[in-house]
């Protein structure tokens, strides 16, 4: 079955903890990208990727990082720089840009200690 | 800055009749906008996606229309059911790297 899948779906970490999300998809995509949604909020753009090996920040960035090595694969890393870290991080791809249908992962829920 | 505007009151209405929710949008342009259902604690699901040059788009039992004029999009569902009960996100783009969502209207649609 084609799909994008995340990891862990749950996750705890202390304070001052760099963690990494994983985010993976078989579905032949060129975009990829991370957003974070907070209670009662709309999902907001840390990071997207058109292409294998670059990414571009979107409106939240600091305090995350990126990488984009293979076209399957776009991790996120929260570090410790992320003043408020807790929320539920999802990661989307589409077939080539926005204006596609962006299929998401179902998400994690990063909980900070 | 850009703002996106959908309301934050939940639209309660009964089975079979139409819902219609809003998204308002002041200091943007955007070439297009797409329509997102999401469950509670679920990643959010694709619905629809309409172009700055098209007025209406239709799927099934759901329709949407994007006046540029007005800077506002109508999300409707017709013959609504329980089970289109669901928070319901707009998003706004033009570009990669400006593309906004609403924080979503909660639908609850009662038998």
């Amino acid at each position: 079955d084609g799909g994008i899948t995340q990891s862990p779906k749950y996750l705890f970490r202390k304070e001052g903890q760099n963690v990494t999300l994983s985010c993976e998809q078989n579905l032949n995509h060129d975009a990829m990208y991370w957003y974070r949604q907070d209670p009662g909020q709309g999902l907001r753009l840390i990071y997207y990727s058109q292409i294998v090996n670059d990414f571009q920040k979107g409106d939240i960035a600091e305090g995350y990082s990126v990488s984009r090595e293979k076209k399957e694969s776009f991790p996120l890393t929260v570090t410790s720089a992320q003043k408020n870290p807790t929320a539920f991080y999802l990661c989307a791809s589409s077939i080539r840009g926005q204006t596609d249908t962006q299929y998401f992962g179902p998400g994690t829920r990063l909980t900070v200690l | 800055s850009q703002k996106i505007e959908q309301n934050s009151e939940a639209l309660n209405i009964q089975e079979g009749k139409t819902a219609t929710l809003t998204c308002n949008y002041t200091n943007y342009s955007p070439a297009y906008l797409q329509w997102y259902r999401q469950d509670p604690g679920r990643a959010p699901v694709f619905l629809l996606l309409i172009r700055e040059n098209e007025k209406e788009k239709r799927k099934e039992r759901l329709k949407v229309t994007f006046d540029t004029t007005l800077k506002q999009s109508l999300f409707h569902i017709t013959a609504s059911q329980p089970a289109d009960s669901a928070t319901y996100l707009c998003a706004l783009g033009a570009n990669f790297n400006k593309f906004y969502f609403g924080s979503g209207t909660k639908l609850n649609v009662k038998p």
